[in-house]
């Protein structure tokens, strides 16, 4: 069991600049989630996804933020045009199918840390 | 809308002492709750979750807590401090779809532990 993983792990960025990050879940995880933690806050949700199809999208998710997940496999999560209030921990996380064990927890990867200047 | 508050930002206890750390959550329906633990730099570590049955659950770590419907609280506690222990605890509600499946997580703003040798 290799966990969730991200990359990059750090990622600096000027003002403008798109970015890019990249999840990978869990094998055999179907759901994969986005949250965004700022500093001295807890994570907050931004979308989630069962296999390939994006079910949820909170309100954070403007129009500059794009998640795909095109093989039901990996997920990227894009930032166009960052802003320096972008500068925050993106959290990935995964779990399992319904109906399978544990299908209620989900697993966190370690973050990417952004940082707009 | 469901929201989880953490009242405690810092707690700072010695190594050896017990443990208590509070959380207060406000959602419609039955509460799918969670305490996770985030040390620097990593994801977040499932400590323990509760969704129905037995009020007081046993986690990993040591780690216990209980879920009182009455005052809204799901309380995390720890007879034993360790210096390992000092970290970021986050306090988590979530919807449970039909299927068992978890949705997304609300989660609290943290309370960070010290613990003192």
């Amino acid at each position: 069991d290799t966990g969730v993983s991200q990359d990059p792990r750090h990622k600096i960025t000027k003002r403008g600049q798109n970015v890019t990050f990249r999840c990978d879940p869990i094998s055999e995880h179907n759901r994969l989630y986005w949250y965004r933690q700022t500093l001295g806050q807890g994570p907050e949700f931004l979308t989630y996804f069962q296999n390939e199809a994006q079910l949820e999208k909170s309100r954070l998710l403007s129009d500059r933020f794009s998640a795909e997940r095109p093989k039901g496999s990996f997920s990227t999560l894009e930032i166009q045009r960052t802003e320096q209030g972008d500068s925050a921990m993106y959290l990935c996380a995964s779990s399992t199918p319904p109906g399978y064990p544990s299908t209620d927890t989900q697993y966190f990867g370690p973050g990417t840390r952004l940082t707009v200047l | 809308a469901q929201s989880v508050t953490q009242p405690d930002i810092h707690i700072t206890v010695s190594e050896g002492a017990s443990l208590e750390l509070r959380c207060n959550y406000s959602y419609g329906a039955t509460p799918y709750l969670f305490w996770y633990v985030q040390s620097p730099g990593q994801g977040l570590q499932l400590l323990l979750k509760y969704f129905s049955g037995d009020t007081l659950v046993q986690g990993i770590k040591g780690f216990e807590a209980e879920f009182k419907r009455s005052q809204s609280s799901f309380n995390l506690r720890k007879p034993s401090v360790h210096w390992s222990d000092a970290a970021e605890y986050f306090c988590a509600v979530g919807a449970l779809e039909s299927s068992g499946s978890a949705r997304q997580l609300t989660f609290g703003s943290g309370t960070q532990l010290t613990v003192l040798p």
